[in-house]
């Protein structure tokens, strides 16, 4: 079964800080894609990042960076240098290779960058 | 704007009510796809619709039906509905052109129900 896990429910930073939040994923497949999105406190779904499971290359784009460690069944998000704006709830996400595949979502990570 | 629209964006109801939501998929886009978010359950997968066909189902309650019409959209009908029904419903669409490439889905800004 597959199943993704964000162990830190709640993360509270300073603004300026970098912070990572954690995901632990669970699959049978072997490709497969990973995904975070940002939800905001106005409840819309922003896509961030997708990456398929063989390609394990870090990625960075501005503030945001990722790390995907297969060995470990990881892909991390790290903000460098957070701002308030960074505030929202953070999900990783699963979904096998085919459209027949549904997206299983972690719990999320509630981040909040207090100024 | 992700191109997926949906409708109302905030419903208020009372419990023992049937309500109706909307979803218009992005242009070209064959596959819908309906998700609940709650505070107990999260983030779950209830169905999916291919070009009028279910394809794929979830935890949807029985009491939740779906389906999509000629022109692509989709309606999601929530009956009898309880105080645990409360939530954020997201849409999502994927073009979906068949075979074993992945198709990403795209999500709409969601419908907020309240039940009283």
């Amino acid at each position: 079964a597959q199943k993704v896990t964000q162990a830190q429910t709640e993360i509270s930073v300073v603004e300026k800080e970098d912070v990572t939040l954690d995901c632990v994923y669970e699959t049978r497949d072997t490709t497969y894609y990973l995904f975070w999105y940002k939800q905001p406190p106005s409840g819309e779904l922003v896509f961030l990042i997708r990456r398929n499971s063989f390609d394990e290359q870090n990625e960075i784009s501005g503030r945001y960076s990722w790390n995907f460690q297969k060995s470990t069944s990881s892909f991390n998000f790290t903000i460098t240098a957070s701002q308030v704006v960074d505030s929202a709830v953070y999900f990783c996400a699963l979904s096998g290779s085919t459209s027949y595949d549904k997206v299983i979502f972690g719990p999320g990570t509630s981040l909040s960058v207090i100024p | 704007d992700s191109g997926v629209t949906q409708t109302p964006k905030h419903l208020i109801t009372a419990t023992g009510q049937r309500v109706t939501l909307r979803c218009s998929p992005r242009s070209g886009d064959l596959s819908v796809y309906w998700y609940q978010q709650s505070l107990d359950q999260g983030l779950q997968f209830l169905i999916q619709y291919y070009n009028g066909e279910e394809r794929a189902k979830g935890n949807i309650l029985e009491r939740f039906s779906a389906q999509q019409f000629p022109d692509l959209h989709s309606e999601l009908n929530l009956s009898s509905l309880e105080l645990g029904d409360s939530a954020l419903y997201f849409c999502a669409s994927s073009v979906d052109l068949g075979g074993s490439s992945y198709n990403e889905q795209f999500f709409g800004p969601g419908t907020r129900l309240t039940v009283l």
